[in-house]
């Protein structure tokens, strides 16, 4: 069972489009994460979730729109997409008790815009 | 803010070599450190971790030890193996909560037989 998976694994699309990646946890973790890994490989928060609320956005255009309908699940909807949001995008999870601190990450929504 | 800082790759070493990744971090307090991998096409799997001061983390053979007097949490492994070639990214998080990992910007190693 995989822990954590987002759909799709490869998403290609045109410029001016709009697409969603889909996140699911069976962690039973409380928190949950996206981040961007860019070209060069480095990794950045873009927002983070507690129990279906939104508590870390950082200053990520508002055509990033993140949204929660459960704890399991965190889906990221992309307006507007620019040249610039090719990425790798990655869901990650995490518990507040036990393992605390530790965060488990899907395997990556690669996101080419043409 | 916080922040990682990591040894420049790409690294190349022949099988067997051993292994040192340099690892610096700013934080403010006592953070947790971490040590995750990403194999090629693949997503970040942790390696390993230490929480507090002195710990030393430990796994597949690598092993790195927090140094709170030298902030550092350089990764080192006796004798690479070309299954270790990946991408090695140094993080931290603080200690309060789900906070989110702060990444340095990853160190490419390379073993060839």
């Amino acid at each position: 069972d995989t822990a954590v998976s987002q759909t799709p694994k490869y998403l290609v699309t045109q410029m001016g489009n709009d697409k969603s990646i889909k996140c699911e946890q069976n962690l039973g973790h409380d928190t949950m994460y996206w981040y961007k890994q860019d070209s060069k490989k480095f990794l950045k928060i873009m927002f983070s979730y507690n129990n279906k609320e939104l508590i870390i956005n950082e200053t990520v255009p508002n055509r990033f729109s993140p949204k929660s309908p459960d704890k399991a699940h965190l889906n990221l909807h992309i307006n507007s997409l620019e040249l610039g949001d090719s990425a790798v995008y990655f869901c990650a999870s995490s518990q507040d008790r036990g393992t605390r601190f530790i965060q488990y990450f899907g395997a990556g929504t690669r996101l080419s815009v043409l | 803010g916080d922040s990682v800082t990591q040894m420049e790759g790409p690294v190349t070493l022949s099988e067997e070599a051993f292994l040192t990744i340099n690892c610096t971090y700013t934080a403010t307090g006592y953070p947790s450190l971490f040590w995750y991998v990403q194999y090629p096409g693949e997503g970040l799997q942790l390696l390993l971790k230490a929480t507090k001061a002195d710990d030393k983390g430990s796994n597949k053979g690598f092993e790195a030890t927090y140094r709170k007097e030298t902030t550092s949490f350089h990764l080192e492994k006796g004798s690479v193996q070309v299954s270790d070639s990946a991408v090695y990214f140094c993080a931290l998080t603080r200690n309060s909560g789900n906070t989110p990992l702060v990444f340095g910007k990853g160190t490419r190693l390379s073993v060839i037989a």
